[in-house]
């Protein structure tokens, strides 16, 4: 099953940028990458996936590096309320029984 | 469209008292079902999943059950709550290749 490394905190001014790294250098050829936030005491949010191109939505850009190795999760304007922690995440499991593996995720403070 | 609902938001449970979380999806058939649990400060930890119904695997030896009586429906359960069993307990779910989607979550205190 593949694995997920990132940093535990980060830090961001407001209206700047906010660049999330994560190493999933054992993935798997068929497995996604998810990335999710968790704001203080309410359930993870999802944000955006890949395989791998990069994507852009609404709320933020995945960069996935050509060897999928690791990812970056962009949030191109950040706000005082994207501050959460953040969890990149693969699918694994046997038998299309799909099961999201959660680390400690990227701690995001953006201050003012 | 897909919904999930947790209850309740907040409980608190004596030592020794029963448990009884519960879960349902609408707007969709046989999901995945999951159970996680996240202690103050912590990561989410996966207690249980379920890929039908009457289908549950355990990942974490513990004081807590799972059980799927219905294909939208997973119950949390456990006969005698222990302290360490406080935390924040989040159900989710999943079809396919498409992404998780978290209830709310319900905040166990255990006194």
């Amino acid at each position: 099953d593949a694995k997920t490394t990132q940093p535990p905190s980060m830090d961001c001014a407001e209206g700047r940028a906010a660049n999330l790294p994560c190493n999933h250098s054992t993935i798997s050829g068929n497995e996604y990458v998810y990335w999710y936030r968790q704001i203080h005491s309410q359930g993870p949010q999802y944000i955006i996936h890949g395989l791998k191109n990069n994507e852009t939505n609404e709320m933020a850009s995945l960069i996935i590096t050509e060897d999928r190795k690791s990812s970056t999760l962009i949030l191109p304007h950040a706000t005082l309320r994207d501050t959460a922690v953040y969890y990149c995440i693969v699918r694994v499991g046997p038998g299309g029984s799909y099961i999201p593996t959660f680390g400690r995720g990227t701690s995001l403070i953006v201050h003012p | 469209s897909q919904t999930i609902h947790q209850w309740p938001a907040t409980l608190v449970q004596p030592v020794g008292s029963p448990l009884s979380l519960e879960c349902t999806v609408e707007g969709t058939s046989n999901p995945n079902l999951y159970w996680y649990r996240q202690a103050a400060g912590r990561g989410l930890q996966l207690l249980f999943y379920s890929v039908g119904i009457g289908q549950i695997s355990s990942e974490v030896p513990q004081n807590l059950s799972a059980s799927r009586p219905q294909d939208r429906q997973f119950i949390l359960s456990s006969k005698k709550l222990l302290l360490s069993d406080s935390g924040f307990y989040l159900c989710a779910w999943s079809v396919d290749t498409y992404g998780y989607t978290f209830g709310s979550g319900t905040r166990l205190t255990v006194v």
